[in-house]
């Protein structure tokens, strides 16, 4: 398996415009996470699917976020209108997860991220 | 609230030895795992620690203690590659249908000195 794949690596925009960045979980995995990294406020869990479903999105900073996971092989990550305060490097992550069991120890594999600049 | 912390930098040399501390406070705790992230690549999985004691994948050991809610990453005969920063993550919170969110340190940064 190639790994989760994140598309663009890297997004120039200027304010106001719409961003779209997409995500490719491992085939197989059930659960998809969206996290931003930035040095000051370090990984933030932006939203969280469990089989397509979104179990926790408290994290979405406000309503110019907004994710989709319309199947098991692809969600999107929406800021609309960009600001400068959204640059941040924009990782998807994928693990499998059983909700009925919940094996604790399920690994994240992230992709290699969106370096998003909003100017 | 639930938080963890960590050092934000430590600083050793090649060959030495480093441990980096997480304490950690969360509604609900069900494993702390260790990743490691080079400056411009992605965060990868270390160890995972559900229960007291201690864990060794190679160079690297990670301990837990719940009582203290404490953990420890140590990393032995360091290289220059080991350079990077290395989050402490716990399973905390439980959603409806027993999903259980990973909450994260700020990480350590550490470098390796010749």
């Amino acid at each position: 398996d190639a790994g989760v794949i994140q598309s663009p690596r890297h997004e120039v925009t200027e304010m106001g415009q719409e961003v779209t960045l997409r995500c490719k979980p491992i085939s197989g995995h059930n659960s998809l996470f969206w996290y931003r990294q930035t040095m000051m406020r370090g990984l933030e869990l932006l939203i969280y699917f469990n089989n397509n479903v979104p179990i926790d999105d408290s994290g979405m900073p406000e309503d110019r976020f907004s994710a989709k996971m319309p199947n098991a092989s692809f969600s999107t990550l929406k800021i609309q209108p960009s600001e400068p305060r959204d640059s941040a490097v924009y990782f998807c992550a994928s693990s499998s997860e059983d909700s009925l069991t919940a094996s604790p120890n399920t690994e994240a594999f992230f992709g290699q991220g969106t370096r998003l600049t909003v100017v | 609230g639930q938080s963890l912390e960590q050092p934000s930098e430590v600083t050793a040399v090649e060959g030495a030895i480093v441990q980096i501390n997480c304490t950690y406070q969360t509604s609900g705790f069900y494993g702390l795992s260790w990743y490691q992230q080079h400056d411009g690549g992605a965060p990868t999985f270390l160890s995972y620690n559900a229960l007291d004691g201690l864990e060794e994948t190679g160079r690297f050991s990670s301990f837990l203690s719940r009582s203290d809610s404490y953990g420890y990453l140590l990393l032995q005969e360091l290289q220059m590659k080991d350079s990077a920063s290395y989050f402490c993550a716990v399973r905390g919170v439980v959603y409806a249908g027993n999903n259980r969110k990973l909450i994260w340190g700020l990480g350590t940064s550490l470098a390796v000195n010749p």
